[in-house]
């Protein structure tokens, strides 16, 4: 069966660099979720997305952006990037919202920022 | 405001013991409980889900979780654990937005061990 893409897998950027981290999500699945894994530690939720709308936001830096395009994938833009945003990263996908959805999650995107 | 709680930081089973995991919760509604599972350098892995009837939850890889509301529990456990459980285990409550959404607050992961 498909699963949610992440692109790119890995990923080394330097200080107050870019990035762009691109999500794929299951084949039909309209709502997209973001987290961000440091080192050691548990998936924080950064941001959700349903039909293209923003539908909750977490611990987002402002300097990070988001958005979910036509085609349901969604793309975390990530400017000024600073050393503790060096993380794991990964996108869920599911179908429709609410409790009832069960979230699939991608193999994350690992982000070094040096 | 919710949380969840794995109370281990690390176990180390034998192989072909059983496994317990831990996992409490606090959140004010009903809640909507996952335990995913997390190998090294890879991404979450569900194992299984409860959000509603019986309290006792199969999940894949021969794992099964109960849901206990009075001890506000929702523990994880397999019967005789394989050099293959070794991973991170996370435990998460669904918590629904005033947007109709739901996001995900996991605890801060158990990771499991495993000796020959």
């Amino acid at each position: 069966a498909a699963g949610v893409i992440q692109s790119p897998r890995h990923l080394i950027k330097e200080k107050r660099e870019t990035a762009t981290l691109k999500c794929y999500p299951i084949p039909r699945h309209d709502t997209v979720y973001w987290y961000q894994q440091g080192p050691g530690q548990d998936p924080q939720f950064l941001i959700s997305f349903y039909e293209k709308m923003q539908s909750d936001k977490g611990s987002i830096p402002d300097r990070f952006s988001a958005q979910q395009f036509s085609d349901y994938h969604s793309e975390l833009n990530m400017s000024s990037l600073e050393l503790g945003d060096s993380a794991l990263y990964f996108c869920a996908s599911s179908l429709g919202r609410g409790n009832q959805e069960t979230q699939y999650f991608g193999p994350g995107t690992r982000l070094l920022v040096l | 405001a919710q949380s969840v709680t794995q109370p281990d930081i690390h176990i180390t089973v034998s192989e072909g013991a059983s496994l317990e995991l831990r996992c409490n919760y606090s959140y004010g509604a009903t809640p909507y409980l996952f335990w995913y599972v997390q190998s090294p350098g890879q991404g979450l892995q569900l194992l299984l889900k409860y959000f509603s009837g019986d309290t006792l939850v199969q999940g894949i890889k021969g794992f099964e979780a109960e849901f206990k509301r009075s001890q506000s529990s929702f523990n994880l456990r397999k019967p005789s654990v394989h050099w293959s459980d070794a991973a991170e285990y996370f435990c998460a409550v669904g918590i629904l937005s005033n947007f109709g959404n739901e996001k995900l607050t996991f605890g801060t992961g158990t990771r499991l061990t495993i000796i020959p």
